[in-house]
């Protein structure tokens, strides 16, 4: 089936690293994402990964892939308040990577200063 | 280079009359999604298109209908409209180069259609 499950709610302070789980269930996911989505926006693409990687790292974000357990991680060091949004994980459907995605529903970011 | 661009921003209509939306792709952009955003259902794939042809479709009734044009720009259209048509409709342009290989989805500011 496809389903993609976050959890709902991660509270930070200020400075600290923020991890992000996502779990989902489609094992012939070719391509892993992350959005971001501020207050009356769309949807940012923040990074994605390749299935057969184990890890990606762009600047302050860490994405990790067990794709044994169908388990996604997005971590950010040294979170700002800017980086308070809501944050998606999103799994592509199918071998032939056409471009429907599945996404979870998404876990709020709160950054205390 | 110019992002995804829907129109409107915002729309209210009434039950029981249709709606279009409009969405163009990044320049050079070949596929074109859609998804209905709502607070009960969250992010839901609605259909894409790819060559002015429906390569894919989620899980919605008839009244929701898409197309391409030639110059990838797309539309969706929702007939007959229900209180619970009531969301953010978001449109994602991928490049797509060689017909199936779509690694980066980048999304518009979404439609936000209220029915009352």
């Amino acid at each position: 089936g496809e389903d993609v499950e976050q959890s709902l709610f991660l509270s930070v302070r200020e400075g600290d690293s923020s991890v992000i789980n996502c779990t989902y269930t489609d094992s012939s996911s070719t391509y892993l994402y992350w959005y971001k989505q501020e207050p009356g926006a769309g949807l940012q693409l923040l990074t994605y990964i390749f299935s057969n990687m184990d890890m990606k790292q762009d600047q302050r974000l860490t994405v990790l892939l067990n794709k044994k357990d169908k388990h996604l991680s997005l971590r950010i060091a040294d979170t700002q308040t800017g980086d308070s949004a809501i944050y998606f994980c999103a799994e592509s459907i199918g071998s032939s990577n056409t471009g429907k995605l599945i996404f979870g529903q998404g876990t709020t970011l709160q950054v205390k200063p | 280079k110019a992002g995804v661009t829907q129109t409107p921003r915002y729309l209210i209509k009434t039950r029981g009359q249709q709606v279009t939306l409009s969405c163009s792709p990044i320049s050079g952009h070949r596929s074109v999604s859609w998804y209905q955003q709502t607070p009960g259902q969250g992010l839901q794939f609605l259909f894409e298109y790819f060559s002015e042809t429906q390569r894919n479709k989620g899980n919605f009734p008839g009244r929701f209908s898409g197309r391409q044009f030639s110059n990838s720009r797309s539309e969706m259209n929702v007939s007959t409209l229900e209180l619970g048509d009531s969301a953010l409709y978001l449109c994602a342009s991928s490049l797509d180069r060689n017909g199936y290989s779509n690694t980066e989805a980048f999304f518009g500011q979404g439609t936000r259609l209220t029915v009352v």
